[in-house]
């Protein structure tokens, strides 16, 4: 079965930029999407298509894809942005990756 | 507005059954894939169950055979009944609308508050 592989946790200062990471087989040849979580919270789509915003997603949110890692990218990272975040791609049926905890130290 | 509600969960024993409902809003749940995604204490996000919009269904192997998911269209509801619970089901719950654009192009893009199933004796 498909399989997407994150860090288990990611650390950032204030304003700066923060990446996130998911790799799986050729992934670059599917879509990735990508969801924060906060604590108690349903999770909430923020990239789709690989680098595409929902409507009032912050621009400081995006992504890229190619070959075998999907990247979300943060820019300007606020503390309001520290959560789970968990990439999805598909591959017969919808698959998630392990999820990254990103800490705004 | 776009609103997903789950309701029906609750404390059940082993070997138990419970159904949950996703009461949807703003949209009808027979134009789209609908679907249920679980989320162990403290783990990460697991597709349980899907409904198409044809009414096809697909189950992770690891509930093939124990739950069932349908919906109702007169009540723009979707159903998950479990049956023959076991520890391992406990998770929130949540219901989630799936867009798709064909090929891999899947993505959930609205999703319930999530109920909780907690499997214990």
């Amino acid at each position: 079965s498909y399989e997407l592989t994150q860090p288990p946790s990611v650390s950032v200062s204030p304003g700066q930029t923060a990446s996130i990471t998911c790799s799986g087989y050729k992934l670059g040849d599917k879509y990735a999407c990508w969801y924060q979580q906060k604590p108690g919270q349903s999770p909430v789509l923020v990239i789709y298509q690989d680098n595409k915003r929902p409507s009032g997603i912050p621009e400081r949110f995006s992504g890229s894809n190619s070959g075998n890692t999907a990247t979300l990218t943060i820019s300007g990272t606020q503390a309001m942005d520290e959560a789970d975040y968990y990439c999805q791609a598909w591959d017969i049926t919808v698959v998630f990756g392990g999820g990254t905890k990103l800490t705004v130290l | 507005e776009v609103q997903l509600v789950e309701t029906g969960g609750g404390l059940i024993q082993p070997g138990g059954s419970l159904r949950l409902s996703c009461v949807a809003s703003g949209f009808t749940v027979s134009y789209y894939y609908m679907t249920w995604v679980r989320q162990a204490p403290g783990k990460g996000l697991e597709c349980v169950s899907v409904i198409y919009s044809g009414g096809g269904t697909y189950y992770a192997d690891s509930v093939k055979g124990r739950f069932t998911i349908s919906r109702d269209n007169s009540k723009n509801t979707v159903y998950l009944q479990m049956n023959g619970l076991r520890a391992e089901d406990t998770a929130v719950y949540y219901c989630a609308r799936e867009m798709g654009g064909g090929g891999s192009d899947y993505y959930f893009d609205y999703w319930g508050q999530g109920t909780l199933v907690t499997v214990s004796s």
